[in-house]
């Protein structure tokens, strides 16, 4: 079974300012994808970033970025410039990749990120 | 093109009560799947329907049912309410031919009393 782990349960930042929030998992999988998503008080889930197991390139969208470590089975997301809008749930989810029950995603707890002015 | 639509967004039953929610998936995706968020945690697979088969199901007992129509919406039923089963569930579709994503509705807030 996969698990995913942020051991960060609330972060906080300045506007303008860079944060990181960590994410390990672990799996036996060979292909799979990575995911942050991000939940605001709306509750509607957003996919902020993907990232292919097999793609040694770090995934990038437009101010969000990813440090992906496949043998440390780790996945941060870093955001570059802060908006309050970011102020949000965000959470690190695993699947098994494509093909049939394959796209069930396993969540992590999330980490609360609030954005100062 | 329009988005994951779910209703109701919030209902309160009591315990032993049954339960329908209902998920309308974005237009062209043919796969729904159903997750449970309780509060302050990540949400929970419950299962997956494509072509109106349940195509994979996570650890929640048979109380939970569900339904996929052949216009894609969806239903997701509990059967003798419990407590524990106050969450946000949320449904989403999934973009399965170009990119694999799948896109959330807003979600239902069930309270149970």
């Amino acid at each position: 079974a996969q698990t995913v782990t942020q051991s960060q349960p609330e972060m906080s930042v300045q506007e303008a300012e860079t944060v990181t929030l960590s994410c390990t998992y672990d799996t036996s999988e060979s292909n799979y994808y990575l995911f942050w998503y991000k939940q605001p008080p709306s509750r509607q889930m957003i996919l902020v970033i993907r990232q292919e197991a097999y793609k040694q390139q770090n995934a990038t969208e437009n101010r969000f970025s990813v440090n992906f470590q496949k043998a440390a089975k780790s996945f941060s997301l870093k955001i570059s410039d802060s908006q309050l809008g970011d102020t949000a749930m965000y959470f690190c989810a695993f699947s098994r990749g494509s093909g049939g029950s394959n796209y069930k995603l396993t969540f992590g707890k999330g980490t609360l990120l609030t954005v100062n002015p | 093109e329009t988005g994951v639509t779910q209703s109701p967004t919030h209902l309160i039953k009591t315990r032993g009560q049954q339960v329908t929610l209902r998920c309308s998936s974005q237009s062209g995706h043919n796969t729904v799947s159903w997750y449970q968020q309780a509060l302050g945690q990540g949400p929970q697979f419950i299962f997956q329907y494509y072509r109106e088969e349940e195509n994979g199901r996570g650890n929640f007992p048979p109380r939970f049912s569900g339904l996929q129509f052949p216009n894609y919406s969806s239903e997701l039923n509990v059967n003798a309410l419990e407590l524990d089963d106050s969450a946000l569930y949320l449904c989403a579709s999934l973009d399965r031919g170009r990119t694999g994503e799948l896109f959330f509705g807003e979600g239902s807030r069930l309270t149970v009393l």
